[in-house]
């Protein structure tokens, strides 16, 4: 099984500063047949289901903002949010789907510094 | 658009079957091009994938090993639905049960049910 590890579990961030969300798959997620990365992120608020952010590791989901992006390939990724708004307070989980049982990350939660 | 529309109980006994549907707007559950998952969430566990029933065809079914002799997937052609049952629940089963439609990735979830398991 494919295990996800994000890192850091917390983060605090000024309104306005980058906040940068990193998770490593135990195993590469990219499929050489396609050359697409297996990864996907979610943001979830309090009382929601996750919500679909990022797709192949780098692909926004339609009406996700541009300040959202993703990146990295193989193992390693990240979530970046070029200038934190209020309402991005969220946990943030990565996601792989290369193989089952699909694997979620352990969470990041953002906040306000 | 699809929609997914979760019910079922949100109390379950130890030991009894717990037992939820997603019916599906927008999309069919015989779709050749959708996999239909159930994950739940808790506090001690995260995010966890429990399976997925799909057509191709035929049906199939994945199932997470953690839950592979409990878990039974299925879907319901006539209303459009699929089911999870989860038999033996203890109360270590007491999560949020959420049903998601994915092409690839996760793209449609269902609003979620805290399922509490307690006698």
């Amino acid at each position: 099984d494919i295990v996800m590890t994000q890192s850091p579990d917390s983060l605090a961030v000024s309104l306005g500063e980058r906040a940068t969300i990193n998770c490593k798959a135990s195993q590469s997620v990219l499929h050489t047949s396609n050359n697409k990365n297996y990864l996907t992120w979610f943001q979830q608020k309090p009382g929601q289901p996750p919500k679909l952010l990022i797709y192949w590791a780098s692909t926004r989901a339609s009406g996700v903002p541009d300040r959202f992006s993703g990146s990295g390939s193989g193992t390693d990724f990240t979530l970046t949010i070029s200038s934190l708004q209020a309402e991005d307070v969220a946990l943030y989980y990565c996601q792989q789907h290369y193989s089952t049982p699909y694997s979620f990350g352990q969470g990041t939660k953002l906040e306000i510094k | 658009q699809v929609q997914l529309q979760q019910s079922g109980p949100g109390l379950v006994k130890p030991s009894q079957t717990l037992s939820l549907t997603c019916a599906i707007s927008g999309d069919s559950v015989s779709s050749n091009s959708v996999f239909w998952s159930w994950i739940r969430q808790s506090p001690s566990r995260g995010l966890e994938w429990l399976g997925r029933t799909y057509y191709r065809s035929k049906w199939y079914n994945d199932y997470a090993v953690s839950v592979k002799s409990q878990i039974t997937i299925s879907p319901d052609t006539s209303n459009n639905q699929f089911s999870l049952h989860l038999n033996s629940v203890t109360p270590e089963d007491t999560a949020v049960y959420y049903c998601a439609g994915s092409t690839d990735h996760l793209r449609y979830w269902g609003q979620g049910i805290l399922v509490t398991v307690s006698s």
